[in-house]
């Protein structure tokens, strides 16, 4: 059984920098074709893929924020960090790792419940 | 903004047919890039409704279908029940943004 568990403060204040572990279980961060991606979701607002990281560890950003992101990965820990630098009001969101599987395309098949962090001094 | 567009809200009686669509253009959708389709109750997490345009995961009901034509794609919902009142969004990957893009999002309310 696949899952996906996101784990990082809820609250940072402004120019902070903020640090989300995704933790995940029922497949392997070493896996071919398989990755994590960060997505976030401000409150009532649409889904915006963040970045991804690949068991090559390959890695790609959002082209918006790739200044101020980093993915990396502990294949022994299972778990995939996201580091969001210089964090500001409007970075306040829901942020949900999620695996992505190959099916002809990448896609996202499984999701984290997701951690509302609130950006705010 | 996003990249792909999808109309805010539709809405439909039980027992209805309803379509969502979403808009892109020649560097998503109309390059040729698969259209992935998720479904999102309040709340939660989004869930993968429908993947490489057409294809159904396993357990999701045969009432969702998707097609795609050009430089959009359309999610179909038949015999509309209660429990399919979400947010639906569409996905695909963006060749001049080097990245994955999702819609505005479309709100489906069954009255």
């Amino acid at each position: 059984q696949v899952t996906l568990k996101e784990s990082g403060p809820v609250l940072v204040k402004p120019t902070e920098t903020l640090t989300l572990t995704c933790t995940v279980s029922g497949f392997s961060l070493s896996e071919p074709r398989v990755g994590v991606s960060w997505i976030r979701q401000p409150p009532g607002k649409a889904l915006e893929w963040l970045g991804h990281i690949f068991s090559d560890d390959d890695k790609s950003y959002n082209t918006s924020l790739k200044s101020r992101l980093t993915i990396s990965k502990d294949t022994s820990k299972s778990q995939v960090v996201l580091t969001m630098t210089n964090m500001d009001p409007v970075d306040t969101a829901t942020y949900f790792c999620s695996r992505m599987s190959y099916r002809g395309t990448y896609l996202f098949d499984y999701w984290g419940q997701g951690t509302l962090v609130t950006v705010s001094s | 903004q996003s990249v792909l567009t999808q109309p805010p809200s539709v809405s439909g009686a039980p027992g209805q047919r309803v379509t969502l669509s979403c808009t892109g253009s020649s560097s998503n959708i109309g390059a040729g890039y698969d259209v992935h389709w998720y479904q999102q109750v309040p709340g939660t997490a989004p869930k993968l409704l429908i993947y490489g345009n057409t294809n159904r995961p396993s357990g999701v009901p045969d009432r969702f279908s998707g097609s795609k034509s050009g430089t959009s794609a359309s999610l179909a919902i038949t015999g509309l029940q209660a429990e399919d009142e979400a947010d639906y969004y569409c996905h695909s990957y963006d060749h001049s943004l080097e990245g994955y893009v999702f819609g505005s999002g479309t709100k489906l309310s069954v009255l």
